[in-house]
C-alpha cells in the first residue's frame, strides 16, 4: 500500500512569510494528525482530524497556524506569519478510525531565517 | 497534558548486549502504548505496540508495561549497530497520541 505523502521535503523562508504544506493519507485512513516535531524533542501534536471534522486543535497555535482536511482525504497545514521558533519538521500521520497505531509521512522541514 | 517522560540519553550499549530503554506515563486513563524508532533525519517508525500488563515479544524487541507503576519498557536484544536511533515512546488515549522526547541509543561495535 501507499504510504503517507507529504509535500515540500523541504522548504526556506523569510520570518513573517507564509507557508503551507500538504498532506495525502493512506487510502482509507479516517484519523489524520498534524505533529511539529523541534530538532532534539519528540513529535508534538498540533491537530486531529477524524474525516473533514477537527478532534482536537487545542495546541495550534490558531493566531498563525491553520489546518483543514476537505472531502476527508487530504489536508493543508498553513502558517501566517511565520516566525523563527516554527523551524522544524511538521510530520503528518494518519490511520484507520479506531485504530491505535499510525503511519508517518516523510515529513517536511521548515527553516525560518 | 499528558506526559510522557524519557531519558534523552544517549545511551550506549556494547553490540549484542540488551539494551534497555524507559519510558513513565502521567495519565492512569492511557489506553495503549507505542514504541517508534526515529534515524536521524527521518520519520518515526513503529515498532512495538503494548496494551495490557506484561510483556509482548516480536522478534529481538521486547516491550513491557506496567499499569500500576506507569512504566513501558522496550528491550533490544542483541543489539545491532544498525538499532543505533532515538526511540520515541508513546501513550494514546482520548486526546490521540502523546510523545515523550526520545532516547537516543548508541550501539557500539
Amino acid at each position: 500500500e501507499a504510504g503517507v505523502a507529504q509535500s515540500p521535503r523541504y522548504k526556506i523562508i523569510e520570518k513573517r512569510q507564509s507557508v503551507a504544506f500538504w498532506c495525502n493519507p493512506i487510502s482509507g485512513h479516517a484519523t489524520l494528525y498534524w505533529y511539529q516535531q523541534i530538532l532534539g524533542q519528540g513529535p508534538k501534536l498540533l491537530i486531529q482530524f477524524q474525516n473533514n471534522g477537527v478532534v482536537d486543535d487545542s495546541q495550534l497555535p490558531k493566531d498563525r497556524f491553520s489546518a483543514e482536511r476537505l472531502k476527508g482525504v487530504d489536508s493543508t497545514l498553513k502558517i501566517q506569519p511565520a516566525k523563527l521558533e516554527d523551524s522544524a519538521v511538521y510530520l503528518c500521520a494518519t490511520g484507520e478510525a479506531g485504530g491505535y497505531g499510525y503511519t508517518f509521512g516523510s515529513g517536511t522541514r521548515l527553516t525560518v531565517v | 497534558q499528558k506526559e510522557v517522560e524519557q531519558n534523552s540519553g544517549p545511551l550506549s550499549v556494547p553490540e549484542g548486549a540488551i539494551a534497555s530503554l524507559n519510558c513513565t506515563y502521567s495519565d492512569r486513563g492511557s489506553q495503549s502504548f507505542f514504541w517508534y524508532r526515529q534515524y536521524s533525519g527521518k520519520s518515526p517508525e513503529l515498532i512495538m505496540s503494548i496494551y495490557s500488563n506484561g510483556d509482548k515479544e516480536d522478534g529481538r524487541f521486547t516491550a513491557q508495561l506496567n499499569k500500576a507503576s506507569q512504566y513501558v519498557s522496550l528491550l533490544i536484544r542483541d543489539s545491532q549497530p544498525s538499532d543505533s536511533a532515538t526511540y520515541l515512546c508513546a501513550r494514546w488515549g482520548a486526546d490521540g497520541l502523546t510523545f515523550g522526547k526520545g532516547t537516543h541509543l548508541i550501539i557500539q561495535p
